[in-house]
């Protein structure tokens, strides 16, 4: 089945400044590539996702990329904010039935003003 | 998101015991999944039911029991609770068809002592 790797686990930045995090998967046939943001006492939200006939998507100061020759895809957040504090999960899916997601560890995301 | 209510929002209880989640949603979605969050495992998927007599099991279906009452209903039932099914526990929905997003509740946090 897949496995999906998510790398740091937590992340600290200056306000201002970029935030990068890396997931890598297992399973080639794996085609959908959702971005999840928690919030403390909330469910995950999506903010963003990619689908594996896009190299790169982007949304305000969000964007993902997706490299499917090393199965590995990355979120971006440039111009980070206090209110981005939160743990951001990746997740990869494979859909020859239905909506299955695998989802990373997470990653805790502190920005410090 | 509101729009998926999951009650109770906290529970305690002892071992053996009986416990259901109820999950109710006014998306009109499809599909309904029922999710595990540990600290450090991410979400991991216990069932998932696709329509009112479609119900599959997950990665870590061991221990619980569902039940789709309605589109628009889910339940996740413990039969007899044991300490390790501590966790954070997560509803969410999807629209049928291909590499479509899934929206998430706001949990039940399940205690077992």
């Amino acid at each position: 089945g897949e496995n999906v790797e998510q790398h740091p686990s937590t992340l600290s930045v200056q306000e201002g400044d970029s935030a990068v995090i890396k997931c890598t998967y297992s399973d080639s046939a794996s085609n959908y590539f959702p971005w999840y943001k928690q919030e403390l006492g909330k469910g995950p939200q999506l903010i963003i996702d990619i689908r594996s006939n896009v190299g790169e998507k982007k949304d305000q100061r969000i964007a993902v990329t997706l490299n499917k020759t090393a199965k590995h895809f990355s979120l971006h957040i440039t111009e980070t904010q206090p209110e981005d504090s939160a743990v951001y999960f990746c997740a990869a899916g494979y859909m020859e039935y239905g909506n299955k997601l695998v989802f990373g560890a997470g990653t805790i995301l502190r920005v410090k003003s | 998101d509101a729009d998926v209510t999951q009650t109770p929002r906290n529970r305690i209880t002892k071992t053996g015991k009986r416990i259901m989640l109820e999950c109710s949603q006014t998306k009109g979605h499809d599909r309904m999944y029922w999710y595990r969050q540990d600290p450090g495992l991410g979400l991991r998927l216990i069932y998932y039911s696709f329509d009112v007599k479609d119900i599959n099991k997950g990665e870590i279906s061991d221990g619980y029991s569902v039940s789709r009452q309605a589109q628009a209903k889910f339940s996740l039932s413990l039969e007899s609770a044991i300490p390790n099914q501590t966790a954070l526990y997560f509803c969410a929905t999807s629209v049928r068809g291909r590499n479509q997003p899934q929206h998430f509740g706001d949990g039940t946090r399940l205690s077992i002592l």
